[in-house]
């Protein structure tokens, strides 16, 4: 069955360390990869996107993700993540243009002041 | 403002009762879909709807049934024969066009008295 592997479930970081966030995932044909974030008492908010194109997808908030298909990987980084990037992340993957999402089990973000 | 409005934001509910939340858009999204979040499990599909008076089983249908009569409604009713329906629910919405990504609601938080 196709699954999402999210590596961390609870990273603390300092405010202006660097973030990396690993997601993986079991399907080898085509995919739609996403990252949501859910901050503290908000809803689900779409990250970023990749569908075709440019590996590399550029989202809001200064984050950006990495589509390496030899490592069936789509990880999230930031340079320098600040007090307000403390939340909840979500990788998700849709097989093909057209399936249903397919999410990890998130990883919790807590950055320190 | 376009957006996923689900209603009640709390829900509390007695042993064997159903119990139904409400899902509704005014993005003018074909697609609607529910979604169960517990800790530390991401977001699971319970249901979902590609098109009015369709829709079809996620991972984890069981004791969950839905309606779709409007496009714009998506109603999720938790019944009795859900064993542990304690969980925050999750509604979103997606064009059909491919490449498109699912938009949120706030969510519903459901507990048992």
């Amino acid at each position: 069955a196709q699954s999402v592997s999210q590596h961390n479930h609870h990273v603390i970081l300092s405010e202006a360390a660097s973030l990396e966030l690993g997601c993986n995932y079991s399907y080898g044909g085509t995919v739609n990869l996403f990252w949501y974030v859910q901050y503290p008492g908000q809803h689900l908010q779409l990250l970023l996107k990749y569908f075709s194109g440019d590996p590399l997808v550029k989202g809001i908030k200064g984050f950006e993700a990495e589509f390496i298909k030899s490592k069936f990987s789509f990880n999230l980084r930031k340079p320098s993540v600040q007090w307000s990037d403390t939340a909840e992340y979500f990788c998700a993957v849709k097989k093909g243009s057209q399936g249903n999402l397919i999410f990890g089990k998130g990883t919790k973000l807590s950055v320190k002041p | 403002d376009g957006g996923i409005t689900q209603s009640p934001k709390y829900l509390f509910r007695k042993e064997g009762q159903n119990v139904t939340l409400s899902c509704e858009q005014n993005l003018n999204h074909d697609a609607m879909y529910w979604y169960r979040q517990d800790p530390g499990q991401g977001l699971r599909l319970i249901y979902y709807s590609q098109i009015v008076n369709d829709f079809q089983k996620g991972d984890i249908a069981e004791g969950y049934s839905v309606s779709r009569e409007k496009k714009e409604s998506f109603p999720l009713t938790v019944t009795s024969a859900q064993k542990n329906p304690t969980a925050f629910y999750l509604c979103a919405s997606s064009p059909r066009r491919i490449n498109q990504p699912q938009h949120f609601g706030d969510g519903t938080r459901l507990s048992i008295l």
